[in-house]
């Protein structure tokens, strides 16, 4: 069965230090994968989607189809990154449907 | 572009009543709405998949004659949860997507939290 794991709850870091948001997927089909983020307050938004191998806000994912894993990445961390992490899996074909991890509370310190 | 508004955001009801939670794409035709459930300090539960014109799609344990859902537009859906009671309380998540291919994202909505008494 598909399943997403985000095996941190909280990553406490400085501001600048680098971070990685721990993503591990398991699914038997081709994977779809997204990180989305919610800031204080506000809804869940989507941060970046590994088709598109694009960088948002300096962070990046990069889909390792061996180790299955969708880790996030950001070289210098900044306060204002402080949010709630969600890794999802798109699942159930052409149905978009999405399965989410538990979620990692990001918290940059100054 | 692409904002999904949930209304209401918050609501507080009576054990044995029915309460509707709306959900509406503002500035685009939302070909597919996914609506979740999130318990406190938890991840999203994915409860069942509207499209329009036509009859959900519930997640398995999801009882659709609780928690009945409506699509009757590209721009909206709702989400009943009838005779709700404690156990109903929650935060509840709408999302829409413009088409149905699986690499688009989903935009959500601000959640709706329920508590019942």
């Amino acid at each position: 069965a598909q399943r997403v794991t985000q095996p941190e709850k909280l990553l406490s870091v400085f501001k600048g230090a680098p971070v990685e948001l721990k993503c591990n997927y398991s699914y038997s089909g081709s994977p779809e994968l997204f990180w989305y983020v919610q800031y204080s307050r506000q809804r869940l938004q989507l941060l970046l989607r590994h088709i598109s191998r694009e960088s948002i806000k300096g962070f990046t994912a990069d889909l390792n189809k061996g180790e299955t894993s969708f880790h996030l990445k950001k070289p210098f961390a900044q306060e204002e990154d402080s949010a709630m992490y969600y890794c999802a899996l798109v699942y159930g074909g052409a149905t978009n449907k999405l399965i989410f991890g538990t979620g990692t509370l990001l918290a940059v310190q100054p | 572009g692409a904002v999904v508004s949930q209304h209401p955001s918050w609501v507080i009801c009576k054990s044995g009543t029915s309460v509707k939670i709306e959900c509406r794409s503002l500035d685009f035709q939302a070909t597919t709405m996914f609506w979740y459930r999130q318990f406190p300090k938890q991840s999203l539960m994915l409860m069942a998949t509207s499209n329009e014109g036509s009859k959900a799609t519930y997640e398995q344990g999801v009882e659709k004659d609780k928690f009945l859902i409506n699509h009757a537009s590209l721009t909206l859906s709702t989400l009943t949860v009838t005779s709700a009671h404690p156990e109903d309380s929650s935060f509840y998540i709408c999302s829409a997507t413009q088409t149905a291919y699986s690499n688009q994202p989903q935009h959500f909505g601000d959640g709706t939290r329920l508590s019942i008494l």
